[in-house]
Order: C-alpha cells, then sequence, then structure tokens
C-alpha cells in the first residue's frame, strides 16, 4: 500500500521570503499523480499545483513550484515571495493507478509580517 | 456547474444516533472519493467510487459506516449508532477517471460532525 509522509507539523516564514515544504511517498507503481492541497482555515481544500511522475520537468504555478525526485520518492513545495494569504495547512496527496488518491498528515503554515 | 457540494454543512447528534451525509459532485466526473478529516490531520481515506460502484472501503472503517451512490451520481455516507470518537469533518471529492485531462480532484467544504 502507498504511504505519503510529511515530516513537518509546522513551519513559519517571513512575508516575502521563500519556504520549502518536504513531502516524501511510498509506492512500487512508476505511473501516477502527486498534488499539494492547500486548505486555509475553516475553508475549503484547493489545489496548489500536481505533478505527473511520468514528467521529468518539475511543475510551476506562480510563485510555487516543486521539486520531484522520482527516484528518491521525494515531491517538495516550494514558494517564493511568501504572503500572508498563503497562512494555512498544506497536503502532500498522491493518486494511484487505480485513482485512489490519499493524503499525508499535513503541514501547517505560519507567514510572520 | 457550481462544484462539489455537500449537505448538510454542520450536523449535531446525539451518541447512538444514525445520521447520513450527502455529496453531490461535478456532473461530469464519475470518481467520488469520502475523507474523514479532525482538527489539524490530514483527509483520511474512508471510501472511493467509480459510478455506482464501490471499489474500495477502508480498513479502518468499522462495519458501522457505509456508503453508497446508486445512480452513479450523488452519494451518501451514512453511519449508524454514533459514538464521540466520530466527531469529525467528513469531505466529498470528485474527479475525473484517468486520460480524461484535469487528474486532481475537487473537494465540497464538507459536513462537521458534532457527537453529544
Amino acid at each position: 500500500a502507498q504511504t505519503v509522509t510529511q515530516s513537518q507539523p509546522e513551519m513559519s516564514v517571513q512575508e516575502a521570503e521563500t519556504v520549502t515544504l518536504s513531502c516524501t511517498y511510498d509506492t512500487s507503481e512508476s505511473d501516477y499523480y502527486l498534488f499539494w492541497y492547500k486548505q486555509p482555515p475553516s475553508r475549503q481544500m484547493i489545489l496548489v499545483i500536481r505533478q505527473e511522475a511520468y514528467k521529468q520537468q518539475n511543475a510551476t504555478e506562480n510563485r510555487f513550484s516543486v521539486n520531484f525526485q522520482k527516484a528518491a520518492k521525494s515531491f517538495s513545495l516550494k514558494i517564493s515571495d511568501s504572503q500572508l494569504g498563503d497562512a494555512a495547512m498544506y497536503f502532500c496527496a498522491y493518486r494511484n493507478r487505480d485513482d485512489k488518491i490519499i493524503f499525508g498528515k499535513g503541514t501547517r503554515l505560519h507567514i510572520l509580517p | 456547474d457550481t462544484g462539489v457540494s455537500q449537505d448538510p454543512r454542520h450536523k449535531i447528534t446525539k451518541r447512538g444516533q444514525n445520521v447520513t451525509f450527502r455529496c453531490d459532485p461535478i456532473s461530469e466526473h464519475n470518481r467520488l472519493y469520502w475523507y474523514r478529516q479532525t482538527l489539524g490531520q490530514g483527509p483520511e481515506f474512508l471510501t472511493y467510487f467509480q459510478n455506482e460502484a464501490q471499489l474500495e472501503k477502508s480498513r479502518l472503517l468499522s462495519d458501522r459506516f457505509s456508503a453508497e451512490r446508486p445512480k452513479g451520481s450523488f452519494s451518501t455516507l451514512e453511519i449508524q449508532r454514533t459514538e464521540q470518537g466520530d466527531s469529525a469533518m467528513y469531505l466529498c471529492a470528485s474527479s475525473l477517471p484517468r486520460g480524461q485531462g484535469i487528474v486532481e480532484a475537487f473537494f465540497g467544504q464538507g459536513t462537521r460532525l458534532t457527537v453529544v
């Protein structure tokens, strides 16, 4: 069975600085998808960024980018120019070949003004 | 399309009562997922569907939990004989299957259950 591990329960970053959230996963599959989701306090879960495992190029969405290391089974999220609105829980997620989606326990990100 | 809709948004029930939650997915999505989330934790997988077929149910889920998606559209999650430990946010999500473009799941706003 696949697992997703986020080893940083909480992180803080100064506004306008850069922060990296870590995620590792365990799988024997070669074809899968990885995601980072954001959940602001008391609000809906929304997608931040996605990565297809067959693509070597790291995904980028504006200030958000990933470092996908397939051999190491690592999928970190970098947030550049952090903004107050980035404060939230961030979840790493894995979608397997049967379309089951599982999540890590999350990292709570604080933005310091 | 208005996205994934869940009803009710909040439910307070007495221990031992049965509760049922509803999820309406995005109309063209044939994958539907249920998760349970407690405060400060990640979504815990409960079950998921392909159309009306339930593909997997978490082994951690007791027999008090059951989910259906009778016509491959909306889904219901029922909890029988609720316990205080069932208090949580119940999240529903839907997605397209592989090979049809957008691969991420879209979430509803959740149903917050409080068992007193």
